[in-house]
């Protein structure tokens, strides 16, 4: 079965500083990985997705992610956080082979960017 | 559609009556997935249809909850008898096949249910 650990529920930072939300997994065999961000009351928005080849992905508002196939990792990153970042952040995985081709999805974590 | 679409977008309910919830997919999607949101809580699966392949049902909490899917468009959730337990987010997502399932899965913005 594979599952999906967001271990913090709350990250806050301040405005201007890096960010980091952690996600780790697990799954049988190779894992595709993604981001979401959730604004409140809306949907989900898709940010960035790790398929293969290079381990650090990019996506969309600045956000990236660095994929550790040893930590079995792949935390959500951003250089300098913007206020507007606040927001629920949802990891999921989805299994390349041996699992199944429906994601699973985190638990969340709640980012707070202090002015 | 340029998005996934759901509605309604809020429903309120009296407990005890039955709801639909419909989801109209990005065209060219083949497979759906319904998810609920409680408040404060994460994701968890419901359904999942691929084609016209037999959908998987292992997320349905109970017989009370079913869905449907013409052909590859249109998806009907179908909640009876609901219970205040069922107050939740109703969320939609469509994804091309997921032969490789590196896909990206889009979601609606979500149907609202609070049943009182």
């Amino acid at each position: 079965a594979q599952s999906v650990a967001q271990p913090e529920d709350q990250v806050n930072v301040a405005e201007g500083n890096p960010l980091t939300v952690k996600c780790t997994y697990s799954v049988s065999g190779n894992p595709y990985l993604f981001w979401y961000v959730q604004y409140p009351n809306r949907g989900l928005q898709f940010l960035l997705k790790y398929i293969t080849g290079d381990n650090l992905v990019k996506g969309s508002y600045g956000f990236e992610a660095e994929f550790n196939k040893s930590q079995t990792s792949f935390h959500l990153k951003k250089p300098s956080a913007l206020v507007s970042d606040s927001a629920l952040y949802f990891c999921a995985v989805r299994a390349l082979s041996g699992g199944s081709y429906i994601p699973t999805f985190g638990r969340g974590t709640s980012l707070i960017v202090h002015p | 559609g340029a998005g996934v679409s759901q509605s309604p977008s809020n429903k309120v309910t009296e407990k005890g009556k039955d709801v639909e919830l419909r989801c109209d997919p990005i065209s060219g999607h083949t497979a759906l997935y319904w998810y609920r949101q409680r408040l404060g809580q994460g994701l968890e699966f419901l359904i999942y249809f691929q084609g016209n392949s037999a959908p998987d049902k292992s997320g349905l909490p109970s017989d009370r909850f079913s869905a449907e899917r013409t052909g590859e468009s249109v998806s009907t959730l179908t909640i009876q008898r609901t219970q205040q337990e069922d107050s939740a987010v109703y969320l939609c997502a469509s994804s091309l096949t997921p032969a490789g399932s590196g896909n990206t899965i889009y979601f609606g913005e979500g149907s609202w249910l609070t049943v009182v």
